[in-house]
């Protein structure tokens, strides 16, 4: 049972690059996130998707982009990469809306470094 | 919005001793409060959870107290070992949306042998 799972793990880009996150779950859930984790400041959500063709902004979408064309994957999206979008990069989903006593299944985490 | 403050941000205890983490919310409103462990190199896993209309929940050796009054709430691990060693997050969540779960800024627990 793979759960969530995040490609890539590790990603070093240059400034101004794009690139995307891939996320995949196996457990039929449909809602899934994108949350962002640095230093001090716990985990920030970017965007999430309440089912296969939504998505909506969280608290710090800004420089991203989403997609979720098949219920069971959400892309995040980088058009232009700046040094500021350094972090920590972790997917979730659940099967009810976060918050509503719907427990999170998060990914491992993918690490991005922007030069 | 809502803003979750979460006290220490390091913590280390001896093994066998019990461990607090506390956090405080703004919104009288929220009425659901997670708990998540962190592991090194791993995503978030819930722990425990409660909602505004309980005041304390137990799950063998993890307790969590709410404080809907003074707005805060309290993890409490007893007899901590080695495997509790992580970093910790409390969450608060009016509920009915995905972005109202805001999360504290984390603890980091570390067990000594």
């Amino acid at each position: 049972n793979a759960g969530v799972t995040q490609t890539p793990k590790f990603r070093v880009l240059k400034t101004g690059q794009s690139m995307t996150l891939l996320c995949a779950q196996d457990m039929n859930h449909e809602y899934m996130y994108w949350y962002r984790q640095d230093p001090g400041m716990g985990l920030r959500l970017i965007h999430y998707s309440v089912g296969e063709g939504t998505t909506a902004k969280g608290e710090v979408p800004d420089g991203y982009n989403v997609s979720r064309l098949k219920k069971q994957n959400f892309l995040l999206g980088l058009e232009s990469a700046a040094p500021s979008q350094t972090s920590v990069y972790f997917c979730a989903s659940s099967n009810r809306l976060a918050g509503v006593t719907g427990e999170l299944f998060f990914g491992e985490g993918s690490r991005l470094t922007v030069l | 919005g809502e803003n979750v403050e979460q006290h220490p941000s390091t913590l280390s205890v001896q093994e066998g001793d019990s461990a607090v983490i506390k956090c405080t919310y703004s919104d009288s409103a929220s009425n659901y409060f997670p708990w998540y462990k962190q592991e090194l190199g791993k995503g978030p896993q819930l722990i425990i959870d409660i909602r505004s209309n309980v005041g304390e929940k137990k799950d063998q050796r993890i307790a969590v107290t709410l404080n809907k009054t003074a707005k805060h709430f309290s993890l409490h691990i007893t007899e901590t070992q080695p495997e509790d060693s992580a970093v910790y997050f409390c969450a608060a969540s009016k509920g009915g949306s995905a972005r109202q779960l805001t999360f504290g800024s984390g603890t980091q627990l570390t067990v000594l042998p």
